[in-house]
Protein backbone atom coordinates (compact mmCIF):
# COMPACT_ATOMS: atom_id res chain seq x y z
CA UNK A 1 0.00 0.00 0.00
CA UNK A 2 1.70 3.25 -1.22
CA UNK A 3 1.02 6.32 1.24
CA UNK A 4 -0.60 8.80 -0.27
CA UNK A 5 2.23 10.61 -1.97
CA UNK A 6 4.30 13.73 -2.75
CA UNK A 7 2.17 16.45 -0.78
CA UNK A 8 1.58 15.43 2.93
CA UNK A 9 2.55 17.73 5.61
CA UNK A 10 5.75 16.64 6.89
CA UNK A 11 7.60 16.37 10.60
CA UNK A 12 11.01 16.53 10.77
CA UNK A 13 12.43 15.23 14.55
CA UNK A 14 16.26 14.58 15.44
CA UNK A 15 16.65 10.91 16.83
CA UNK A 16 15.99 10.77 20.22
CA UNK A 17 13.58 14.13 20.70
CA UNK A 18 9.49 13.57 20.83
CA UNK A 19 7.22 14.00 18.24
CA UNK A 20 3.72 15.36 18.42
CA UNK A 21 1.50 14.61 15.30
CA UNK A 22 -1.82 16.42 15.12
CA UNK A 23 -4.66 15.54 13.72
CA UNK A 24 -8.31 18.06 13.08
CA UNK A 25 -10.87 15.88 13.34
CA UNK A 26 -14.14 16.98 11.38
CA UNK A 27 -17.57 15.09 13.24
CA UNK A 28 -18.51 15.54 16.85
CA UNK A 29 -20.65 12.80 16.67
CA UNK A 30 -17.58 10.40 16.37
CA UNK A 31 -16.69 8.44 19.71
CA UNK A 32 -14.04 6.45 18.67
CA UNK A 33 -10.36 7.29 17.43
CA UNK A 34 -7.31 5.25 15.51
CA UNK A 35 -4.03 6.78 15.02
CA UNK A 36 -2.39 4.07 12.09
CA UNK A 37 1.37 4.06 10.91
CA UNK A 38 2.03 3.39 7.29
CA UNK A 39 5.38 2.49 6.22
CA UNK A 40 6.17 2.83 2.33
CA UNK A 41 5.17 0.20 0.53
CA UNK A 42 3.08 -1.40 3.13
CA UNK A 43 -0.39 -0.93 4.55
CA UNK A 44 -1.70 0.97 7.99
CA UNK A 45 -0.54 -0.52 10.93
CA UNK A 46 -2.58 0.26 14.20
CA UNK A 47 -0.72 2.13 16.96
CA UNK A 48 -3.20 3.23 19.51
CA UNK A 49 -6.90 4.33 20.11
CA UNK A 50 -9.17 6.34 22.55
CA UNK A 51 -12.80 6.00 22.78
CA UNK A 52 -14.57 9.53 23.26
CA UNK A 53 -15.08 9.39 27.13
CA UNK A 54 -11.36 9.38 27.49
CA UNK A 55 -9.25 12.72 27.00
CA UNK A 56 -5.59 10.75 27.21
CA UNK A 57 -4.24 6.80 26.76
CA UNK A 58 -1.02 5.46 26.97
CA UNK A 59 0.58 2.56 25.10
CA UNK A 60 4.55 1.89 24.85
CA UNK A 61 6.42 4.86 23.91
CA UNK A 62 3.14 6.59 22.43
CA UNK A 63 0.17 8.59 24.02
CA UNK A 64 -2.90 10.15 22.42
CA UNK A 65 -4.70 12.76 23.42
CA UNK A 66 -8.07 13.70 22.60
CA UNK A 67 -9.50 17.30 22.78
CA UNK A 68 -13.27 17.00 21.78
CA UNK A 69 -14.25 21.18 22.89
CA UNK A 70 -11.75 21.69 19.76
CA UNK A 71 -11.99 18.64 17.62
CA UNK A 72 -8.26 17.68 18.01
CA UNK A 73 -6.39 14.58 18.66
CA UNK A 74 -2.91 14.07 19.14
CA UNK A 75 -0.20 11.87 18.84
CA UNK A 76 2.86 12.01 20.86
CA UNK A 77 5.80 9.67 20.21
CA UNK A 78 8.46 9.32 23.06
CA UNK A 79 12.58 9.38 22.12
CA UNK A 80 11.23 8.89 18.50
CA UNK A 81 13.57 6.18 16.37
CA UNK A 82 14.19 6.11 12.80
CA UNK A 83 11.78 3.05 12.46
CA UNK A 84 9.41 5.53 13.34
CA UNK A 85 9.61 7.00 9.96
CA UNK A 86 6.23 6.84 8.29
CA UNK A 87 2.76 8.35 7.03
CA UNK A 88 0.63 8.84 10.61
CA UNK A 89 -3.15 9.32 10.15
CA UNK A 90 -5.82 9.71 12.05
CA UNK A 91 -9.18 7.83 12.14
CA UNK A 92 -12.24 8.68 13.23
CA UNK A 93 -15.17 6.50 13.85
CA UNK A 94 -19.23 6.67 14.44
CA UNK A 95 -20.15 3.22 15.47
CA UNK A 96 -23.70 4.30 16.67
CA UNK A 97 -26.42 4.72 14.22
CA UNK A 98 -25.10 5.47 10.50
CA UNK A 99 -21.92 3.89 11.22
CA UNK A 100 -19.00 6.32 9.50
CA UNK A 101 -14.94 5.70 8.98
CA UNK A 102 -13.04 8.98 8.12
CA UNK A 103 -9.42 8.94 7.20
CA UNK A 104 -7.14 12.02 7.43
CA UNK A 105 -4.90 13.03 4.84
CA UNK A 106 -1.91 11.94 7.08
CA UNK A 107 1.63 13.15 7.91
CA UNK A 108 4.85 12.16 7.13
CA UNK A 109 7.27 11.97 10.30
CA UNK A 110 10.97 11.96 9.13
CA UNK A 111 13.56 11.20 11.64
CA UNK A 112 16.56 12.82 11.07
CA UNK A 113 19.71 10.11 12.95
CA UNK B 1 -2.47 -17.10 7.98
CA UNK B 2 -1.49 -14.58 10.21
CA UNK B 3 -2.55 -11.09 8.64
CA UNK B 4 -5.01 -10.70 6.66
CA UNK B 5 -4.31 -11.31 2.93
CA UNK B 6 -5.05 -9.56 -0.38
CA UNK B 7 -4.77 -10.80 -3.87
CA UNK B 8 -3.69 -9.70 -6.67
CA UNK B 9 -0.79 -7.29 -5.34
CA UNK B 10 -0.65 -5.78 -8.59
CA UNK B 11 -3.91 -5.49 -11.55
CA UNK B 12 -3.43 -3.84 -14.45
CA UNK B 13 -6.58 -3.47 -16.89
CA UNK B 14 -7.54 -2.05 -19.61
CA UNK B 15 -10.78 0.95 -19.64
CA UNK B 16 -13.66 -0.77 -19.19
CA UNK B 17 -12.89 -3.89 -17.98
CA UNK B 18 -14.09 -5.45 -15.09
CA UNK B 19 -11.94 -6.69 -12.18
CA UNK B 20 -12.34 -8.56 -8.94
CA UNK B 21 -10.32 -8.06 -5.93
CA UNK B 22 -10.20 -10.19 -3.47
CA UNK B 23 -9.11 -10.06 0.65
CA UNK B 24 -8.89 -13.04 3.07
CA UNK B 25 -9.56 -11.22 6.67
CA UNK B 26 -7.80 -13.20 9.76
CA UNK B 27 -9.29 -16.26 10.32
CA UNK B 28 -11.98 -15.19 13.78
CA UNK B 29 -12.44 -11.44 12.94
CA UNK B 30 -16.28 -10.66 12.25
CA UNK B 31 -15.84 -7.22 10.70
CA UNK B 32 -14.47 -6.53 7.36
CA UNK B 33 -13.63 -3.34 5.42
CA UNK B 34 -12.29 -2.18 2.66
CA UNK B 35 -10.84 1.29 1.46
CA UNK B 36 -9.20 2.87 -1.50
CA UNK B 37 -6.29 4.94 -1.25
CA UNK B 38 -5.20 7.17 -4.02
CA UNK B 39 -2.30 8.96 -4.89
CA UNK B 40 -2.75 12.19 -3.38
CA UNK B 41 -5.62 11.66 -1.10
CA UNK B 42 -6.21 9.86 2.29
CA UNK B 43 -7.80 6.41 2.97
CA UNK B 44 -11.47 6.58 1.62
CA UNK B 45 -13.80 4.03 3.54
CA UNK B 46 -15.60 2.15 0.84
CA UNK B 47 -17.68 -0.54 2.51
CA UNK B 48 -17.75 -3.15 5.44
CA UNK B 49 -19.15 -6.06 6.14
CA UNK B 50 -20.36 -7.37 10.09
CA UNK B 51 -21.10 -10.77 10.48
CA UNK B 52 -24.33 -11.23 8.82
CA UNK B 53 -25.01 -8.13 8.81
CA UNK B 54 -26.07 -6.07 5.59
CA UNK B 55 -23.06 -4.79 4.48
CA UNK B 56 -22.65 -0.86 4.98
CA UNK B 57 -22.69 0.41 1.27
CA UNK B 58 -22.39 3.97 2.00
CA UNK B 59 -18.65 4.39 0.92
CA UNK B 60 -19.12 3.13 -2.37
CA UNK B 61 -18.43 5.54 -5.04
CA UNK B 62 -20.54 4.36 -7.97
CA UNK B 63 -22.75 1.74 -8.83
CA UNK B 64 -19.74 0.31 -10.78
CA UNK B 65 -18.32 -1.00 -7.35
CA UNK B 66 -19.96 -3.89 -5.51
CA UNK B 67 -18.48 -6.29 -2.52
CA UNK B 68 -19.53 -9.75 -1.38
CA UNK B 69 -18.47 -11.43 1.51
CA UNK B 70 -19.13 -15.16 1.19
CA UNK B 71 -19.03 -17.25 4.26
CA UNK B 72 -18.20 -14.67 6.91
CA UNK B 73 -15.34 -14.71 6.00
CA UNK B 74 -13.29 -14.29 2.51
CA UNK B 75 -14.53 -11.35 0.64
CA UNK B 76 -14.56 -9.85 -2.88
CA UNK B 77 -14.16 -6.15 -4.08
CA UNK B 78 -15.71 -5.85 -7.86
CA UNK B 79 -15.35 -2.93 -10.20
CA UNK B 80 -17.40 -3.04 -13.46
CA UNK B 81 -16.01 -0.80 -16.28
CA UNK B 82 -13.18 0.07 -14.77
CA UNK B 83 -12.10 4.25 -15.67
CA UNK B 84 -8.84 5.62 -15.03
CA UNK B 85 -10.08 7.21 -12.08
CA UNK B 86 -10.31 3.90 -10.50
CA UNK B 87 -6.25 3.60 -10.30
CA UNK B 88 -5.71 3.44 -6.61
CA UNK B 89 -4.03 1.43 -3.78
CA UNK B 90 -7.06 -1.30 -2.37
CA UNK B 91 -7.08 -2.16 0.84
CA UNK B 92 -8.81 -4.91 2.96
CA UNK B 93 -9.05 -4.73 6.67
CA UNK B 94 -10.56 -6.78 9.39
CA UNK B 95 -10.97 -6.74 13.03
CA UNK B 96 -12.58 -8.76 16.06
CA UNK B 97 -15.58 -6.07 16.68
CA UNK B 98 -16.65 -3.01 14.56
CA UNK B 99 -15.00 -0.93 16.10
CA UNK B 100 -11.40 -2.34 16.87
CA UNK B 101 -8.13 -1.49 15.90
CA UNK B 102 -7.42 -3.05 12.14
CA UNK B 103 -5.56 -5.34 10.57
CA UNK B 104 -4.97 -4.12 7.33
CA UNK B 105 -4.12 -6.12 3.98
CA UNK B 106 -1.08 -5.06 2.08
CA UNK B 107 -3.09 -3.70 -0.91
CA UNK B 108 -3.80 -4.60 -4.42
CA UNK B 109 -2.30 -1.58 -6.86
CA UNK B 110 -5.18 -1.49 -9.63
CA UNK B 111 -3.79 0.81 -12.72
CA UNK B 112 -6.69 1.40 -15.63
CA UNK B 113 -4.60 1.96 -18.54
Amino acid sequence: GESVGLHLPTLSVQEGDNSIINCAYSNSASDYFIWYKQESGKGPQFIIDIRSNMDKRQGQRVTVLLNKTVKHLSLQIAATQPGDSAVYFCAEITTSGTYKYIFGTGTRLKVLA
Amino acid sequence: GAGVSQSPSNKVTEKGKDVELRCDPISGHTALYWYRQSLGQGLEFLIYFQGNSAPDKSGLPSDRFSAERTGGSVSTLTIQRTQQEDSAVYLCASSPVIAGGSYFGPGTRLTVL
